[in-house]
This record gives C-alpha cells, structure tokens and sequence, in this order.
C-alpha cells in the first residue's frame, strides 16, 4: 500500500532551463495538490487539481509555472527558466476526496 | 491572507519531559491538523480535530481545537529522542473559502537531549 511517491527527490538546475516535477498520488486518490516550502518556513498551497481537470491554482505564479493531472500517469509540476529564487522543496498531497491530505516526501529544487 | 502563528518557534528539552506548542489565527478553520515533517522528508499527519472544543490523542501526543475555532495546541508528555523534528499546525477550511486548502504555520523545532 505504497504513499505518495515523488519523483526525482532532488533536482539540480542552472538558471533559465526548465524543472520537472512528479507526483503519484496513492492509489484510489484522485485529487492532488502541490505545496512549495521555503526554508525554515511552513508550506505554502499553490494549485489543487483533479484528473484532467486544474480546480484551484490561486497559490501559483502566474508565469512559467504550469501544473497537470492527466487522465494515466502522475501529476506533473513544471517550472520554465528556472530563477534562484525558485530553489524550494516542493510537497505533494493526495486525497481521496476534498479531505485529508497525505503527503509525499517532496523533490528538493536547487538553482545555481 | 490568513496567517497562522505559530509558537514558540524553537524547543531544547531533557527526555522525559513534556512539551506544548500552539497556534492561533487571525480567521476561523473548520479543521485544525498537526503534522511532524522530519529532515529531507515530507509532513506525517499526526492529529486531526474537526469540532471546536474537541480534545484528541494519538499515543502521547494530546491536541485540542479551540472553542473560538482560531487556536490549537498539540502537547507531547514524555518526550524521546525520536521526537526531534519539525511540528506543524495547519487550518483547513474557512469561512468564505476553501475546504481544501491548507494554511500551514511556520513550524516547531524540537530538539530532545538524551
């Protein structure tokens, strides 16, 4: 009964090239939300979106930052042109419905 | 936006002894949940309270959802080693806004000593 699985767990880019995150929710969970830590801060929600479908993105910037959840596959956060203040931990969340979320271990984004 | 405080920001403890941290909003939550994030890993629900007034434990962990619905307090008795980490409150829906979204404080570090 595996959790939230996120993929890569760190992730080392140079300015200006592009991140990708994953996120595969545990199974029977079909809402996702992204979160974004800051160091020695709290998480911050960015965007919660079901299959297909983007419900909530009020928490993400609104450029180069873009999030889906297709219908097979995980859920992916991408980040174009990186900049340095991108570097953060970036969670995900699944639930089965709008309710208690559980979440992964994060991907640790480091910009030089 | 709504904004948790959450005290105190820092714990050095003996084992063995007890501990207490809290939270309070500028707004109202339905739910208040408390979390443990530990080095390089993600959040672990620890507690979830869903009714003002409501008292929960969870082994020797003991939270309680405020009767103003604006404050939570998570109390640890008997500390050990593996308690060492990073404990969050978190507000989860409010009036006039979302069921889903978390609102996250900025965390308790505790440190036990041995």
């Amino acid at each position: 009964n595996a959790g939230v699985m996120q993929n890569p767990r760190h992730l080392v880019r140079r300015r200006g090239q592009e991140a990708r995150l994953r996120c595969s929710p545990m199974k029977g969970h079909s809402h996702v939300y992204w979160y974004r830590q800051l160091p020695e801060e709290g998480l911050k929600f960015m965007v919660y979106l079901q299959k297909e479908n983007i419900i909530d993105e009020s928490g993400m910037p609104k450029e180069r930052f873009s999030a889906e959840f297709p219908k097979e596959g995980p859920s992916i956060l991408r980040i174009q042109q990186v900049v340095r203040g991108d570097s953060a931990a970036y969670f995900c969340a699944s639930s089965p419905f709008s309710e208690t979320q559980y979440f992964g271990p994060g991907t640790r984004l480091l910009v030089l | 936006g709504q904004q948790l405080n959450q005290s105190p920001q820092s714990m050095f403890i003996q084992e063995g002894e007890d501990v207490s941290m809290n939270c309070t909003s500028s707004s109202i939550f339905n739910t208040w949940l408390w979390y443990k994030q530990d080095p390089g890993e993600g959040p672990v629900l620890l507690i979830a309270l869903y009714k003002a007034g409501e008292l929960t434990s969870n082994g020797r962990l003991t939270a309680q959802f405020g009767i103003t619905r604006k404050d939570s307090f998570l109390n640890i008795s008997a500390s050990i080693p593996s308690d060492v980490g990073i404990y969050f409150c978190a507000g989860q829906g409010s009036s006039g806004g979302s069921n889903y979204k978390l609102t996250f404080g900025k965390g308790t570090l505790l440190t036990v000593n041995p």
